[in-house]
């Protein structure tokens, strides 16, 4: 496709289950960046990854986050036991080097009963 | 198409001195605007934001202008100091939660 791609758009869970978000980056595009917004809140960043590794780990809000990226492509947000401080849309960008903030994917809707 | 632009990519100031960054957007419809700083192999964070309804907002030596009749938007840093020595972008959000970004002026604050 020619931009960049998140599934679920949105995913309803039970407080404690486990869910996994996933974005499929544009090809070619080497950074990749997780962000999420709250309710009434602006956008606040989660982690960044350059080819397959995540030089800045520290917007993640606890160890119940965590993420991945394989073949310098598609990653995956896990959230673990969820809370429903974590319902949020989670976006996902990409860009062609870390200096640009990336274009957007359409994001995913959490939200966490 | 561009929906949120930033003419310039570049920018140096002396410390001490202002720091202007401009920002220019295309649609009427977006109610909310941001400001963010990225550092190299750093993710980007949040500076300062402003309301639609809003034509100024101050925080610290942060201000962000917004002329909604010019569809334009400004960062104003002052007094600017060495460590504010990043790249800047503005965003936008549609009544859709949609965001849009600039891509971004690298400011350089010369000591």
């Amino acid at each position: 496709g020619a931009g960049v791609s998140q599934s679920p758009s949105n995913k309803v869970t039970e407080k404690g289950k486990d869910v996994e978000l996933r974005c499929d980056p544009i090809s070619g595009h080497t950074a990749l960046y997780w962000y999420r917004q709250r309710l009434g809140q602006g956008l606040e960043f989660l982690i960044y990854f350059q080819g397959n590794s995540a030089p800045d780990k520290s917007g993640l809000p606890s160890d119940r986050f965590s993420a991945e990226r394989t073949g310098e492509s598609v990653s995956t947000l896990t959230i673990q036991r969820t809370q429903q401080e974590d319902s949020a849309v989670y976006l996902c960008a990409s860009s062609l080097g870390g200096e640009l903030a990336g274009l957007f994917g359409p994001g995913t809707r959490l939200t966490v009963l | 198409d561009q929906q949120v632009k930033q003419n310039s990519p570049s920018l140096s100031v002396q410390e001490g001195r202002i720091s202007i960054l401009n920002c220019d957007y295309t649609n009427s419809m977006f109610d909310y605007f941001l400001w963010y700083k990225k550092y190299p192999a750093e993710g980007p964070t949040f500076l300062i934001s402003i309301s639609s309804i809003k034509d100024k907002n101050e925080d610290g030596r942060f201000t962000v202008f917004l002329n909604k009749s010019a569809k334009h938007l400004s960062l104003h840093i002052v007094p600017s100091q060495p460590g504010d020595s990043a790249v800047y972008f503005c965003a936008a959000i549609n009544t859709g939660n949609q965001f849009y970004f600039g891509t971004g002026t690298s400011l350089t604050v010369i000591p």
